[in-house]
């Protein structure tokens, strides 16, 4: 069964420090990989997907890695801002087209 | 383009009390999803309708839950009776095939959030 971790569970930075957010999966077969933004009270907006065969994905501000081999994926996102904040959750999609989520990270931009 | 509509937005209700909500998909998306998000969890995929059939209903507690999507567009997901660990947010999603996650075309709603008390 894939078990997606995401560490750390929360954290906090000063506005315009770079932000580096973790996602491990514990099976290596998955077609893709997704980073997702949730606000509070609100669904899941799509940031970055990332093909099984490709290292890394870039939109704006935020850059994704996988490196398939080791189960990681790495969600940078440069410069933040206070709007940044957010609760950010990675999700593998596996061989029946499900996504497996992880329980996210929370994160606070202070300004 | 309008998004995934659901509703109510928020339930409040007593254990062993029913409830129903409410999702209207994307005009045209053939494949429907209702996730279960606890607090401090991943969503958690409850049931995956194709149209009007059930694809994937592995991780619905049948016991108590039930969905349907009669005419293959909006899709009801009732609790009953409900319990405490039922108090979660449920999320609606839809997609133009079912491999709509491999291309990241899927879509969310904003979620029913229920508490149980």
């Amino acid at each position: 069964k894939q078990e997606v971790t995401q560490i750390p569970a929360a954290l906090s930075v000063p506005e315009g420090e770079n932000l580096v957010l973790n996602c491990s999966f514990t099976d290596s077969a998955i077609y893709n990989l997704q980073w997702f933004r949730q606000d509070p009270g609100k669904g899941l907006t799509s940031l970055l997907l990332i093909q099984s065969s490709q290292r890394e994905q870039t939109s704006g501000r935020l850059n994704a890695s996988l490196d398939k081999s080791s189960g990681r994926s790495t969600l940078y996102i440069a410069a933040s801002q206070p709007g940044d904040s957010a609760t950010y959750l990675c999700a593998v999609i596996i061989g029946d087209y499900k996504l497996s989520f992880g329980a996210g990270t929370t994160v606070t931009v202070r300004a | 383009e309008a998004g995934v509509a659901q509703s109510p937005r928020y339930k409040i209700i007593e254990k062993r009390q029913s409830v129903a909500f409410w999702c209207n998909p994307i005009s045209g998306h053939a494949t429907l999803y209702w996730y279960q998000q606890i607090l401090g969890q991943g969503p958690k995929l409850l049931i995956q309708f194709q149209n009007n059939g059930v694809v994937d209903d592995s991780q619905l507690p049948k016991d108590r839950f039930s969905a349907e999507r009669l005419k293959g567009v909006d899709s009801t997901l009732k609790i009953q009776p409900a319990k405490l660990e039922d108090s979660a947010v449920y999320l609606c999603a839809s997609s133009l095939e079912p491999t709509g996650a491999l291309t990241g075309e899927l879509f969310f709603g904003e979620g029913s959030r229920l508490t149980v008390l």
